[in-house]
């Protein structure tokens, strides 16, 4: 069965950067994108981008470029999240979230990964 | 900056029906946004329910549909069951980013 399971909870100070894995299993993981979505406590969950483990593509949201990177190593099937220049307000759970090509949906979710950003 | 729009909440009785919807400011909803349905329940991940309009995942229950409406996203919950109370969320593809509504709190009284 498809699953993506993410590395734990992370704690960073402002100005910090923090990296967030993602191991996928159950499929060929070259054929399907991986998103990375974030959600702060309460609020609505917000896209930060795509990464292709066929092509190394990416594709960030507007609000997060020059701060984020997406990687992946397809020998390890895992998907990297990196965020840098952290604030007070990056503190959120990150998902990473499967994504089909062509049908523009995220079908299945990791955990989450509690980031919390403190001084 | 695009927003999306949906109810706040809605409330529904065991049993009935109720329509969710989602508005772009860009105008109409269409197929080529390929409008997307995810529900959530507090300290889980969100679960997708519908993508591509109206398609439906394996797990995906019966009693839910989506479909366009008036320009609008719209997912239907007929027969609702207790535990359809959750956050539903919209998912909006614009072509170069996602967008996720702010959510509809279904509540089941």
């Amino acid at each position: 069965q498809v699953q993506l399971v993410q590395s734990g909870a992370e704690m960073r100070r402002p100005g910090a950067s923090v990296k967030v894995s993602c191991k996928a299993s159950g499929y060929t993981f070259s054929s399907y994108e991986i998103n990375w979505v974030r959600q702060g406590t309460g609020q609505r969950p917000e896209w930060l981008g795509w990464v292709s483990p066929y092509s190394d593509g990416t594709a960030y949201a507007a609000k997060f470029v020059g701060r984020v990177s997406m990687t992946t190593d397809a020998s390890m099937t895992t998907a990297y999240l990196e965020l840098s220049s952290l604030r007070f307000d990056d503190t959120a759970v990150y998902y990473c979230a499967r994504g089909r090509v062509g049908l523009y949906d995220l079908d299945y979710w990791g955990q989450g990964t509690l980031v919390t950003v403190s001084s | 900056q695009t927003v999306v729009t949906q109810e706040t909440t809605l409330t529904v009785s065991p049993g009935g029906t109720v329509t969710l919807t989602c508005a772009s400011s860009t105008g109409a909803v269409t197929h080529a946004y390929f409008p997307n349905w995810l529900q959530q329940k507090p300290g889980q991940s969100p679960r997708p329910l519908i993508f591509s309009t109206s398609n439906k995942y394996s797990w995906t229950p019966a009693r839910f549909s989506g479909s366009l409406l008036g320009g609008k996203a719209a997912l239907t919950l007929s027969g609702v069951q207790p535990e359809d109370e959750a956050e539903y969320y919209c998912l909006i593809y614009y072509g170069s980013e996602f967008v996720f509504g702010p959510g509809t709190k279904v509540t089941v009284l």
